[in-house]
């Protein structure tokens, strides 16, 4: 399975934008890109995938490297209900069982 | 509203003892997945079924069972024979047989403890 590597820990003051990084450089061709985020004691929450173009929605916008080797979680204001714990996670081939392999991904702490 | 339903959310469990974990979904989704998470760890996948009574294994099976004979529900068994139990329990489901391109949906998780 493809792996990802992130910060261990971010921080940010409230309000302001977020830029989480993802570096993903043995991504296969049809690899998805999946963020989901987990509060304490919480099952983890989607916030958003992509493939190959940027997606936006409500809760958050990801940027995809032209290589796909690299992504980027923007969060546009943090509040301090974004305090969590973001996870990226490449998804298997389309077609097939796909299986979400989680790291420890990056702790984001908002301070007002 | 559709979603997840995982029960208890606290269990207790003598060593020895075999313990069932529910999970039931209301989403209508075809694939099924548990995963186990330690303290300050991420995710690991433990069974996952992309259709009713059909599942396989996923990277840390060795002491757990499960069953799909229905598509809204898959049960977790942790026997006598998984020697470390003690963990955060999550179950989730997507869509379309799990492929790629559809976003997951956690339960809240059972918090599971050897006594």
């Amino acid at each position: 399975d493809a792996k990802t590597t992130q910060p261990n820990s971010m921080e940010s003051n409230e309000e302001e934008p977020v830029h989480l990084p993802c570096n993903h450089s043995t991504i296969s061709g049809t690899d998805y890109i999946h963020w989901y985020r987990q509060l304490p004691s919480q099952g983890p929450e989607y916030v958003i995938h992509g493939l190959t173009s940027n997606v936006n929605n409500r809760m958050a916008s990801l940027a995809i490297a032209e290589d796909r080797k690299s992504s980027t979680l923007i969060l546009h204001r943090a509040t301090l209900r974004d305090a969590a714990v973001y996870y990226c996670i490449l998804s298997g081939q389309a077609g097939t069982a796909s299986k979400l392999t989680f790291g420890t991904g990056t702790r984001l702490q908002v301070t007002l | 509203d559709g979603g997840i339903t995982q029960s208890p959310k606290y269990l207790f469990r003598k060593e020895g003892q075999n313990v069932t974990l529910s999970c039931e979904q209301n989403l209508n989704h075809d694939a099924m997945y548990w995963y186990r998470q330690d303290p300050g760890q991420g995710l690991r996948l433990i069974y996952y079924s992309q259709i009713v009574n059909d599942f396989q294994k996923g990277d840390i099976a060795e002491g757990y069972s499960v069953s799909r004979e229905k598509k809204e529900s898959f049960p977790l068994t942790v026997t006598s024979a998984q020697k470390n139990p003690t963990a955060f329990y999550l179950c989730a489901s997507t869509d379309q047989h799990g492929q790629g391109n559809y976003g997951y949906t956690f339960g809240s998780g059972t918090r599971l403890t050897v006594v």
